[in-house]
């Protein structure tokens, strides 16, 4: 019963360097997310994938890319670590209730800790 | 304006008391409530989500939403240790998208 599969679950990069946080569900969800979580700025959505092969930006993409590898896969990429990017980092998947497409719940991943110095 | 406010404490009780989670929003559009709980060093889970207005009860926590003042909040009753955790509040979008919007969520600390 696995869920939402994150990995790795820590890392630290030094600024500049690249690196590729890998997500995995198996809940057949359609719709999958990257989250961000810092002290006082609560979870800010990254990018998100509403189906494979589609995927929109949230509120904080700058120095992010992503691929929606198959529909249980969804990569988030940093091509050049800045220490602003020192998160904690969430995935997650969902699908909605198709009478009722607002009601909604999320499954979130444990998190990936990075830090770039 | 953050569509979702919420104060992120500390907020610290005695086990036993009665606690009250709060969150403001801006887009009356938002038909959704959410609570998410989040133990340390894992992700959020959810907690209870309401619709519109109105109570949701569920055991010791109860969802109230009051759509006139864009007021949500979430009661836990004889608080135990257990609860203690970040608990974020959520919307989802409107209109068939899934996309949640989180509060910066209270850190609750049950004190034996």
């Amino acid at each position: 019963n696995a869920g939402v599969t994150q990995t790795p679950k820590f890392q630290v990069l030094k600024t500049g360097q690249s690196m590729t946080l890998q997500c995995a569900q198996d809940m057949n969800h359609n719709s999958m997310y990257w989250y961000r979580q810092d002290p006082g700025m609560g979870l800010r959505l990254i990018y998100y994938s509403a189906s494979e092969g589609t995927t929109d930006k949230g509120e904080v993409p700058n120095g992010y890319n992503v691929s929606r590898l198959n529909k249980r896969e969804f990569s988030l990429r940093l091509e050049s670590a800045a220490p602003s990017q020192t998160s904690v980092y969430f995935c997650a998947s969902s699908e909605a209730d198709s009478e009722d497409l607002g009601n909604t719940e999320a499954f979130f991943g444990q998190g990936t800790r990075l830090t770039v110095v | 304006q953050k569509e979702v406010e919420q104060d992120p404490g500390p907020l610290s009780v005695p086990e036993g008391a009665i606690v009250s989670l709060n969150c403001t929003y801006s887009n009356s559009a938002f038909q959704y409530f959410m609570w998410y709980r989040q133990y340390s060093r894992k992700g959020p889970e959810l907690l209870m989500y309401t619709y519109s207005s109105g109570n949701k009860e569920d055991g010791r926590f109860t969802a109230q939403v009051d759509k006139s003042s864009k007021y949500i909040s979430l009661f836990i009753r004889d608080s135990q240790p257990s609860d203690s955790a970040t608990y974020l509040c959520a919307q989802s979008h409107p209109f068939g998208n899934e996309k949640l919007t989180f509060g910066t969520g209270t850190r609750l600390t049950i004190i034996p």
